[in-house]
């Protein structure tokens, strides 16, 4: 079975410049969740949507991110512009979910490293 | 806010010595996650404990989750160099649908060969 894909697996870009990250969830999973890691910070929750709609989004940090997922099967979270302090790695994972909040098991993608200079 | 600590933060040991992290909430959790992120991985979950008291084992890692619910452990016996990486506990908070899963900050365990 696919798991979760996240793409692209490294980018590296100059401050300024918009990024975006893509996850493909578990088919048949209907909650997906993206995370921000750093050695500082830890794994940091920033958005998380049920049926593909945004529940709690307390976690974005500042109005240059954002997340969208316009179907089941696909979301986006976007940095615009990016700055070198949103270097980190960046994960989402997805679960099974009958509520509006999933506490299911996640499974999480391989991550995407991102490095802003 | 809710918190989930765990501690300790970085554990060395020597290979074949036991290990213990232990998480603890400042509220009570419907229910505890733990998960293993291996160096350059992501994390992946290994058990999930819901009843007070509850203990769980796979092979050498034994589980605990607290009588009050407030607290959780990963017990591993006689470490193996496979075990080094991130653990880390996640509680869930409530039973309604604005519960939330609060990570912990993870325990680094380094077995040394």
């Amino acid at each position: 079975d696919a798991g979760v894909i996240q793409s692209p697996r490294h980018e590296v870009t100059e401050m300024g410049q918009e990024v975006t990250l893509r996850c493909k969830p578990i088919s048949g999973h209907n909650s997906l969740f993206w995370y921000r890691q750093t050695m500082m910070r830890g794994l940091e929750l920033l958005i998380y949507f049920n049926n593909n709609v945004p529940i709690d989004d307390s976690g974005m940090p500042e109005d240059r991110f954002s997340a969208k997922m316009p179907n089941a099967s696909f979301s986006t979270l976007k940095i615009q512009p990016s700055e070198p302090r949103d270097s980190a790695v960046y994960f989402c994972a997805s679960s099974h979910g009958t509520r509006a909040y999933s506490n299911q098991p996640q499974h999480f993608g391989d991550g995407t490293r991102l490095s802003i200079l | 806010g809710q918190q989930v600590m765990q501690i300790p933060q970085y554990q060395h040991v020597q290979e074949g010595e036991d290990f213990t992290t232990y998480c603890n909430s400042s509220t009570t959790l419907s229910n505890i996650q733990w998960y293993k992120q291996r160096p350059g991985g992501h994390p992946v979950f290994l058990i999930q404990l819901v009843k007070s008291g509850e203990v769980k084992k796979q092979k050498r890692l034994t589980f605990q989750f607290g009588e009050a619910k407030k607290n959780s452990s990963l017990h591993i016996t006689a470490t193996q160099t496979t075990d080094v990486g991130t653990y880390f506990c996640a509680g869930y908070h409530g039973s309604s649908n604005t519960g939330k899963l609060i990570f912990g900050q993870g325990t680094t365990l380094q077995v040394k060969p």
